[in-house]
């Protein structure tokens, strides 16, 4: 079945710690999103890429990055500059057409201990 | 002001209710509009999507959209506790990028 497969499901960062987030799409999309998630804020853009080694920083770009090398993977890291990188983390793909909505991941929710 | 709205709730209904949820929107450009659904912990699922004005019906859903007003609606008939779950507006114009509502947190009680 078509879809995006995001990892780990849990994830937790020690301070000054860098973490990498996984999300691998067969949908053959080529826009690619990520987004982050806290509790009354909604969804809120961290960045996106709309084909293979091209993105673009979206709102709250600050202490991430991210890679486009292939058209299915759009790794996302949470670097240390990250102050408050404890959220739930969605990463999301749109392939345009008669199709009208992005299809999302299942999440991965990183905690810093 | 925020491209789009939703009154965040919590919603709290009993089991069989008619269930309104509503979005507005700034931009009069916007054309494509969707319902997602989210279980807690869980990404969100597509639920309707709806181009330009008009309804759409799938079973117990109903999606209007009223572009004159910029507002948008999902209604949920004979509403079940697995209808317990945040719902988000979204829309976007032409382009790739998707404007999202806050999320409205919906309680179905049996």
């Amino acid at each position: 079945d078509g879809g995006i497969t995001q990892s780990p499901k849990y994830l937790f960062r020690k301070e000054g710690q860098n973490v990498t987030l996984s999300c691998e799409q067969n949908l053959n999309h080529d826009a690619m999103y990520w987004y982050r998630q806290d509790p009354g804020q909604g969804l809120r853009l961290i960045y996106y890429s709309q084909i293979v080694n091209d993105f673009q920083k979206g709102d709250i770009a600050e202490g991430y990055s991210v890679s486009r090398e292939k058209k299915e993977s759009f790794p996302l890291t949470v670097t240390s500059a990250q102050k408050n990188p404890t959220a739930f983390y969605l990463c999301a793909s749109f392939g345009g057409g008669s199709y009208y909505g992005y299809t999302f991941g299942s999440g991965t929710r990183l905690t810093v201990v | 002001q925020k491209e789009v709205e939703q009154d965040p709730g919590p919603l709290s209904v009993p089991e069989g209710a008619i269930v309104s949820l509503n979005c507005t929107y700034s931009n009069s450009a916007f054309q494509y509009f969707m319902w997602y659904r989210q279980y807690s912990r869980k990404g969100p699922e597509l639920l309707m999507y709806t181009y330009s004005s008009g309804n759409k019906e799938d079973g117990r859903f109903t999606a209007q959209v009223d572009k004159s007003s910029k507002y948008i609606s999902l209604f949920i008939r004979d509403s079940q506790p697995s209808d317990s779950a945040t719902y988000l507006c979204a829309m976007r114009y032409t382009g790739n990028q998707f404007y999202f509502g806050t999320g409205t947190s919906l309680t179905v009680i049996p």
